[in-house]
């Protein structure tokens, strides 16, 4: 069965400096992996995902994240926060079970704040 | 908007009451799910459909929750007899098949159960 470990329930850092958000997963598939950002009052965003191409993969608004096999890690970071990025943050597997429903699972989520 | 729109936002219910919620998704995705959220947590998949067929529930879904999509189009998802348990928000999303993934999720439905 998949699941995803996000290692890390609250991120404070200071605009302008880099951004760590980490995630372990699990799989007995070769795992698709998303990052997900939900904004207070809104709706739940893909930010980047990984499907066994490119193992660095690029995001929107500047964020990445790396696919470590040996270290069955796929940890989130930008390199200069922006006040808008306070949100909350989910790593997600997806479920590749025979049925192949595209049904994500989701980690418990990670707060960063953003300080002036 | 052409968004995954959902409806209410906000249902402040008593116990022992039934509430449905209404998804509208993105009009060309066949596939809609239903998640749920509580407070501090990841969303939970609750059920799965593509199209009009109802192809996968989770074992979270009580015989209190029922859900329909019956033209392939907006979807309901309906709680009968509420308990206090079930406040949570209440996620729709939408995608296209073998879009892996690539969830489009709405803004969801809160309910409060008194």
């Amino acid at each position: 069965a998949q699941s995803v470990t996000q290692l890390d329930s609250h991120v404070s850092v200071s605009e302008g400096t880099p951004v760590l958000l980490r995630c372990n997963y699990s799989s007995s598939y070769s795992p698709s992996l998303f990052w997900y950002v939900q904004h207070p009052n809104k709706g739940l965003q893909l930010l980047l995902k990984y499907t066994s191409a490119a193992t660095l993969v690029k995001g929107i608004n500047g964020f990445e994240a790396e696919f470590k096999k040996s270290e069955t890690s796929f940890h989130l970071t930008k390199p200069s926060a922006h006040m808008s990025d306070a949100a909350e943050y989910f790593c997600v597997v997806s479920d590749l079970g025979s049925s192949n429903t595209g049904k994500l699972i989701f980690g418990q989520g990670t707060t960063l704040q953003v300080k002036p | 908007d052409t968004g995954v729109s959902q409806n209410p936002r906000h249902k402040i219910t008593k116990r022992g009451q039934n509430v449905t919620f209404r998804c509208d998704p993105i009009s060309e995705h066949n596939r809609l799910y239903w998640y749920r959220q509580t407070l501090g947590q990841g969303p939970e998949f609750l059920t799965y459909f593509q199209n009009e067929a109802q192809l996968e529930k989770s074992r979270l879904l009580s015989d209190r929750f029922s859900a329909e999509r019956p033209k392939g189009s907006f979807s309901t998802l309906e709680i009968q007899r509420t308990e206090q348990g079930d406040s949570a928000m209440y996620l729709c999303a939408s995608s296209l098949q073998g879009a892996t993934g690539e969830l489009f999720f709405g803004e969801g439905s809160r309910l409060t159960v008194l």
